[in-house]
């Protein structure tokens, strides 16, 4: 079956860009029912979904962050990267990579990664 | 874009029926029906266990049920197990491509 798997800096100073990729593994990345998607989990919050990528490249973010973020998907690599600009104590969180459906069971985070815990210093 | 708004805690008995609710706005619960539950134990990967307001995924128990009443949708554990301890998220689209998760609920099973 489909797995996600996040990689990346667990530490990154302020000011500077957070970069993680998830790779996909058991399935194809190059499909029309699926998105493929970040969402983070700050201490003592709850989730957040920050964005999302369509296999075309389209991308779809969160308001609050869609000035400093970016999604890219590598389809030659099976895997999809989120880059945040500018960051902030306040972007301390684990970070999650998740397929959202477009089919059967719309707007569903249906498999998810582990998680990578990512901390600003500052 | 806010939250959904969602009780920080909740709790109940092992056998007793918690209920969890999850507040939005017309623009997202009100309006849409792909209302989402999912089940999130501390280092594991949150589990999706209702869809469209009240679905169960496959080998999710009957113990869970869900509904949805104006910009409220609502999550019911019966017949509480002490596996069911974890937090408890609601998700809704919220229109344009985007969506929006609850607070969280920590579900303790006492």
């Amino acid at each position: 079956q489909v797995q996600l798997q996040e990689s990346g800096p667990g530490l990154v100073k302020a000011s500077q860009t957070l970069s993680l990729t998830c790779t996909v593994s058991g399935g194809f990345i190059n499909t029309e029912y699926f998105y493929w998607s970040w969402i983070r989990l700050r201490p003592g919050k709850g989730l957040e979904w920050l964005g999302h990528i369509y296999k075309s490249g389209t991308t779809y973010f969160n308001p609050s962050l869609q000035s400093r973020s970016t999604i890219s998907v590598d389809m030659s690599k099976s895997n999809f990267s989120l880059k945040v600009n500018s960051v902030t104590v306040a972007d301390t969180a684990t970070y999650f990579c998740a397929r959202l459906r477009r089919d059967l069971q719309p707007y569903v985070f249906d498999v998810w990664g582990q998680g990578t815990m990512v901390t600003v210093s500052s | 874009q806010s939250a959904l708004t969602q009780p920080p805690s909740a709790s109940g008995s092992p056998g007793q029926s918690v209920t969890i609710s999850c507040t939005g706005t017309s623009n997202d619960i009100g309006t849409y029906n792909y209302v989402s539950w999912y089940q999130h134990r501390p280092g594991k990967a949150p589990k999706v266990i209702i869809y469209e307001v009240n679905e169960r995924l496959p080998g999710v128990p009957d113990r869970f049920s869900a509904s949805k009443s104006g910009n409220t949708a609502s999550l019911t554990v019966s017949g509480l197990q002490a596996e069911d301890e974890a937090d408890y998220y609601c998700s809704s689209y919220a229109g344009s491509n985007t969506l929006i998760f609850g607070g969280g609920t920590k579900l303790t099973v006492l």
